[in-house]
C-alpha cells in the first residue's frame, strides 16, 4: 500500500501567485516526521521544510509553509509568491521506523509561468 | 565544508559487469542510506545502515550489495543480477535515525548500462 501519496503529477502556477502541493500519508506509528524536498533538473535533493507528528504549530520556512492536518493525514506544501526558480520536482517524504527510513511519494512537477 | 560526496557523477556499465558507487560523508553521521530513482519517479530505498558493520535491506535490495566498514563510507555495488540497473542513485545520511534530525543527500550518480 502506498504510504505517501502525491496526487498531482504536474502543476502550473503563475509567477508571484501561491500554490499548494498535496501530500497524504499513512502510518500507524504515533511518532513520525514529514519532509518536503525540492529536486531541480540537476538531481540534487534540497530540503525545504519539516513537520514532526507532535508539533502543535504548522511549520514555516520563508516562502514555504506546511499545512499539517493530522486527523486527515495530510501534509500539504504551500509556496507563496512563486518564482521562476521554483520550477522543479517536489517530493513529500515520511520518516518511519527505528531505522529512520525516509519513504517518498511519486513527486509533483511544478512549472512556474512568467 | 561538511557533506556527502558521491562518485562518479556519471557511470557506464556493460551488461554482466558489477560496478561500485562510492558514498563518503564527513558529517559524523551514524545512519546512511541508498536510494534509486527512475525517471519521473520518487526515490526507493535500496539499503540502509544505522551503525558500522551493520546494514538492512530496503524495499528493492535484490541485485545490490553494500558494506559499512567505516562510519564515513557506505559503498553500493550494483551486481550483474540487477535486471535493470540504469537509474539515478542517491546516497543520504542523518546524524541519529531515531530522532528528528534532517537528512543530507549527495549529488547522485547516474548509472547507464550500455
Amino acid at each position: 500500500a502506498q504510504k505517501i501519496t502525491q496526487t498531482q503529477p504536474g502543476m502550473f502556477v503563475q509567477e508571484k501567485e501561491a500554490v499548494t502541493l498535496d501530500c497524504t500519508y499513512d502510518t500507524s506509528d504515533p511518532s513520525y516526521g514529514l519532509f518536503w524536498y525540492k529536486q531541480p533538473s540537476s538531481g540534487e535533493m534540497i530540503f525545504l521544510i519539516y513537520q514532526g507528528s507532535y508539533d502543535q504549530q504548522n511549520a514555516t520556512e520563508g516562502r514555504y509553509s506546511l499545512n499539517f492536518q493530522k486527523a486527515r493525514k495530510s501534509a500539504n506544501l504551500v509556496i507563496s509568491a512563486s518564482q521562476l526558480g521554483d520550477s522543479a520536482m517536489y517530493f513529500c517524504a515520511m520518516r518511519e521506523g527505528q531505522g529512520g527510513k525516509l519513504i517518498f511519494g511519486q513527486g509533483t512537477e511544478l512549472s512556474v509561468k512568467p | 565544508d561538511g557533506g556527502i560526496t558521491q562518485s562518479p557523477k556519471y557511470l557506464f556499465r556493460k551488461e554482466g559487469q558489477n560496478v561500485t558507487l562510492s558514498c563518503e560523508q564527513n558529517l559524523n553521521h551514524d545512519a546512511m542510506y541508498w536510494y534509486r530513482q527512475d525517471p519521473g519517479q520518487g526515490l526507493r530505498l535500496i539499503y540502509y545502515s544505522q551503525i558500522v558493520n551493520d546494514f538492512q535491506k530496503g524495499d528493492i535490495a535484490e541485485g545490490y550489495s553494500v558494506s559499512r566498514e567505516k562510519k564515513e563510507s557506505f559503498p553500493l555495488t550494483v551486481t550483474s543480477a540487477q535486471k535493470n540497473p540504469t537509474a539515478f542513485y542517491l546516497c543520504a545520511s542523518t546524524l541519529e535515525p531515531r530522532v528528528n534530525y534532517g537528512y543530507t543527500f549527495g549529488s547522485g550518480t547516474r548509472l547507464t548500462v550500455v
